[in-house]
């Protein structure tokens, strides 16, 4: 199988800290990894797509600079929650698209739960 | 722009009866549709695509390029399937998708 892992899962910080969520594909290359943001009993909010070796394309409505996406390898992309406010606690998920494979799916994270005091 | 409406929040059935998640989008391209499914305490994964016109878990859903529609079905239903359910449409494979709402399916004993 295809496996997504996120770290850390949960995250406590105070107002005005940086956080940084790691997005790892774990046994396959991943061009293309996505990050989403989801409310309670809301649907996921694609907040940028990461591409490997590039900057990441960002979703209008969000701010590049506070959301700081980094895709430096192809297991690896990051999302960095730069002084994070209340505003920002929410339910953080990455997916990924395999670079070997055209079919579509999606494999995702457990997502990082962030709350910011 | 891509827009995918999944009209029901909730949805209850009695285990052994059919059930039927709904999903209209709205695309001007020709689209890739998918239903993804999170049980509980578990992460988002696919369920099934349009394009491999499968059924999985019992599970099928047709495309209907003229309602513009993804509906779900499944003529019994089971326990296990209780679960929320998500809808999405994607331009190209690989590329990024717009999700519904999502519609949260409990099937009752």
């Amino acid at each position: 199988g295809a496996v997504v892992s996120q770290h850390p899962s949960r995250v406590i910080c105070k107002s005005g800290t940086s956080v940084k969520i790691e997005c790892r594909s774990l046994d396959f290359q991943a061009t293309t990894m996505f990050w989403y943001r989801q409310f309670p009993k809301k649907s996921l909010m694609l907040m940028a797509t990461s591409n490997e070796g590039s900057k990441a394309t960002y979703e209008q409505g969000v701010e590049k600079d506070k959301f700081l996406i980094n895709h430096a390898s192809l297991t690896l992309s990051t999302l960095t929650v730069t002084s994070a406010h209340p505003e920002d606690s929410s339910f953080y998920i990455c997916s990924a698209s395999r670079a070997d494979a055209n079919t579509g799916e999606l494999f995702f994270g457990e997502g990082s739960r962030l709350t910011v005091l | 722009a891509q827009r995918v409406t999944q009209p029901e929040k909730l949805l209850s059935v009695f285990k052994g009866a059919p059930v039927e998640l709904k999903c209209n989008y709205s695309y001007s391209g020709s689209p890739e549709l998918f239903w993804y499914v999170q049980y509980s305490r578990q992460r988002l994964q696919l369920l099934l695509r349009h394009i491999s016109r499968e059924s999985i878990k019992g599970f099928t859903a047709d495309l209907n390029k003229g309602e513009t529609s993804f509906h779900l079905k499944k003529p019994f239903a089971q326990e296990e399937d209780s679960a929320m359910y998500y809808c999405a449409l994607g331009a190209t494979s690989g590329s990024r998708l717009t999700f519904g709402e999502g519609t949260q399916l409990t099937v009752n004993p």
